[in-house]
């Protein structure tokens, strides 16, 4: 596998279930994102990690909970969503603060 | 609150044409400015970035950029059907703190007709 790799790339879950996107880049790079995409609206930026460190928290609801294990793995935690989450979540990966490399996305809707 | 406008399109040239890809941004303060191609049910990829005044040239692909007016633009020359794409123009300001948020414009929809 090469670049930056998403799973699952489809997803649907009621209100209340809950799910985990993974997300896995084989860039070498040291900062990971979560991007949401919705239409009409431009990409906003929900989450970005540094060495594993967070460092930025858009004022994301927090239904949405990230985790990074390591500098090569992202998850985007998901509970109790609402049907306005529906999007394509994406997932990225630079080096510093180089621009983001993105991965394929995760097509997420909520019923 | 930090924005990107574009023109959100279509934008429709006929093949060989120059498609002109516009976008201007509120802070002033911007260092980094980046075009993104995404294809529909695609991810966006990057195509050009560009730090300081003036045009960068790659391919068919030119990048314009004027700090003084907060304007950015892609000019795209010999237009092929295959850059049929929505164009994503992207930010990077000097916000303090971590400083990785690039802040992305709606996109402009390009339609290169054959």
């Amino acid at each position: 596998e090469t670049g930056v790799t998403q799973t699952p790339r489809h997803l649907v879950m009621g209100m209340t279930n809950k799910k985990s996107l993974k997300c896995e880049q084989h860039l070498g790079h040291n900062a990971m994102y979560w991007y949401k995409q919705s239409a009409k609206k431009p990409l906003e930026l929900m989450f970005v990690y540094s060495l594993e460190e967070r460092v930025e928290n858009n004022s994301v609801p927090s239904r949405f909970s990230p985790e990074c294990p390591n500098s090569s793995h992202l998850f985007l935690h998901l509970h109790t969503l609402q049907p306005e989450d529906s999007a394509l979540y994406l997932c990225a990966s630079s080096q510093d603060k180089a621009s983001p490399h993105f991965g394929p996305g995760t097509r997420l809707l909520v019923l | 609150q930090k924005e990107v406008e574009q023109n959100s399109g279509p934008l429709s040239v006929p093949e060989g044409a120059i498609a002109s890809l516009n976008c201007t941004y509120s802070d002033r303060g911007s260092q980094s400015f980046f075009w993104y191609r995404q294809y529909s049910g695609k991810s966006p990829e990057l195509i050009m970035s560009i730090y300081s005044n003036g045009d960068k040239e790659d391919g068919r692909f030119t990048a314009q950029l004027n700090k003084a007016s907060q304007y950015v633009s892609l000019l795209i020359r010999d237009s092929q059907p295959s850059d049929s794409a929505t164009y994503l123009c992207a930010v990077r300001g000097y916000s303090g703190g971590s400083n990785y948020k690039l802040t992305f414009g709606k996109g402009t929809l390009l339609t290169v007709n054959p």
